[in-house]
């Protein structure tokens, strides 16, 4: 089964708002973290990652959070835009005997309306 | 620079056919990983391959295969199609793989009848 996942399928804000994004991840040994965005037709796009040394991250109008805790990862999104809109996909690397994979959660679809 | 190309965009085949897709990477990226999408299942890693060699591997069956070229081109094959095999199938590139980002293609849309 899968180690990622997501706590909501669906997110609806308003534009201006800040939206936060949740994902649980089962492997403590985890060490690095990335989320994706996918807009409709295109493929995932990277957006921001973190690693296990790290408990904060930030970009431009993103926050990434990583609690190791209780295996937690957010992705909280300023001043949320209608070009925001997409699905987002938190995702975990797992290191094979000598190549990576990422695992992905189920992905929750951001709405933003004006 | 350009991103990641995937050739065809869509493609419709039939029970027990095979289909070859193509993946061009990012130039000087060495690791190409293909993924399968589905809303049943969501992004599946399907393998990765690295200087022409198959590094890792996911959980599918042997009637997936692929391979990657000199170039760091790769292909990835499905043979004998089933209807569950329908998907976008996505190809990503990085530098060497291990530790750096994975950057997405558009995906190829494969629809089987």
């Amino acid at each position: 089964g899968e180690s990622v996942g997501l706590h909501l399928p669906t997110l609806s804000v308003q534009e201006g708002d800040n939206s936060i994004i949740n994902c649980a991840y089962s492997n403590s040994a985890s060490d690095y973290f990335i989320w994706y965005k996918q807009e409709s037709g295109k493929g995932p796009q990277f957006i921001i990652d973190i690693r296990s040394n790290m408990d904060k991250r930030q970009g431009q109008r993103v926050t990434v959070l990583l609690n190791k805790t209780v295996k937690h990862l957010s992705l909280q999104i300023a001043a949320t835009q209608p070009g925001d809109s997409a699905v987002y996909f938190c995702a975990e690397r797992q290191e094979g005997q000598a190549g990576t994979a990422l695992i992905f959660g189920k992905g929750t679809t951001l709405s933003v309306s004006s | 620079k350009a991103g990641v190309t995937q050739t065809p965009r869509y493609l419709i085949k039939t029970r027990g056919q095979q289909v070859t897709l193509s993946c061009s990477p990012i130039s000087g990226h060495r690791s190409v990983s293909w993924y399968q999408q589905t809303p049943g299942q969501g992004l599946q890693f399907l393998f990765e391959y690295f200087s022409e060699t198959q590094r890792n591997k996911g959980n599918f069956p042997g009637r997936f295969s692929g391979r990657q070229f000199s170039n760091s081109r790769s292909e990835m094959n499905v043979s004998t199609l089933e209807l569950g095999d329908s998907a976008l199938y996505l190809c990503a590139s990085s530098v060497a793989g291990r530790t750096d980002t994975q950057y997405f293609g558009p995906g190829t849309r494969l629809t089987v009848l």
